[in-house]
């Protein structure tokens, strides 16, 4: 199994630009989730998904689109970027068991810079 | 505002020493769980505990929980140099996925 893939791995966007970072994972998980990590921070998160076609917003949604067409893929798209947007992204998945969270298997990351 | 807060925010031990580090939280929760970060990578989950449970151990790791005080404790003994990395735990209020990670504990172990 390959994991949780997350591509690009580096990114470098002007102002205003749009991009969709990818993300799938082959375990057959139902949960998937977006964070983002800047400096000396912990992760916070931005949207996640219980199921295809389930979405919902995390803490900091504001710029940000998902969609889960696919039990697979979760892409998450930059609308208009923005150098608050400069930042590293993660993309995790979990098993879904009855409403509890659980072990989440993250990717290796792509790092994003807005000029 | 972040649901888990670790503290401290970074330590600095010898080899062959213990690492403890502390996490508290804010809502009630279904479990709290710990990740580990080597130099900015996906983070690794380590272990997870149910609020049901006290105390938890895997290898050299040793978790608390108290729900009364809504926080936990991650032990590490007998640390070894590949332990340094940063420490995250992370929660979700119950009957939700939305996890929140606090900010993290540096651990750096001195070879």
């Amino acid at each position: 199994n390959a994991g949780v893939t997350q591509t690009p791995k580096f990114q470098v966007l002007k102002t205003g630009q749009s991009m969709t970072l990818q993300c799938a994972q082959d375990m057959n998980h139902e949960y998937m989730s977006w964070y983002r990590q800047d400096p000396g921070m912990g992760l916070r998160l931005i949207h996640y998904s219980v199921g295809a076609g389930i979405t919902d917003q995390g803490e900091v949604p504001n710029g940000y689109n998902v969609s889960r067409s696919t039990t697979e893929d979760f892409p998450l798209r930059l609308l208009s970027a923005a150098p608050s947007q400069t930042s590293v992204y993660f993309c995790a998945s979990s098993y879904s068991a009855s409403g509890r969270a659980n072990e989440q298997f993250f990717g290796p990351g792509t790092r994003l810079t807005v000029l | 505002s972040q649901q888990g807060e670790e503290d401290p925010q970074a330590l600095s031990i010898q080899e062959g020493e213990n690492a403890t580090m502390n996490c508290s939280y804010k809502t009630s929760i279904n479990n709290l769980q710990w990740y580990r970060q080597n130099s900015g990578r996906g983070l690794v989950h380590l272990i997870l505990i149910r609020s049901n449970e006290r105390e938890k151990h895997s290898g050299r790791l040793r978790v608390t929980l108290d729900t009364s005080k809504k926080s936990s404790s991650l032990l590490i003994t007998a640390s070894r140099a590949a332990d340094t990395a940063s420490y995250f735990c992370a929660t979700a209020p119950s009957g939700t996925y939305k996890y929140i990670f606090g900010t993290g504990t540096r651990l750096k172990v001195l070879a």
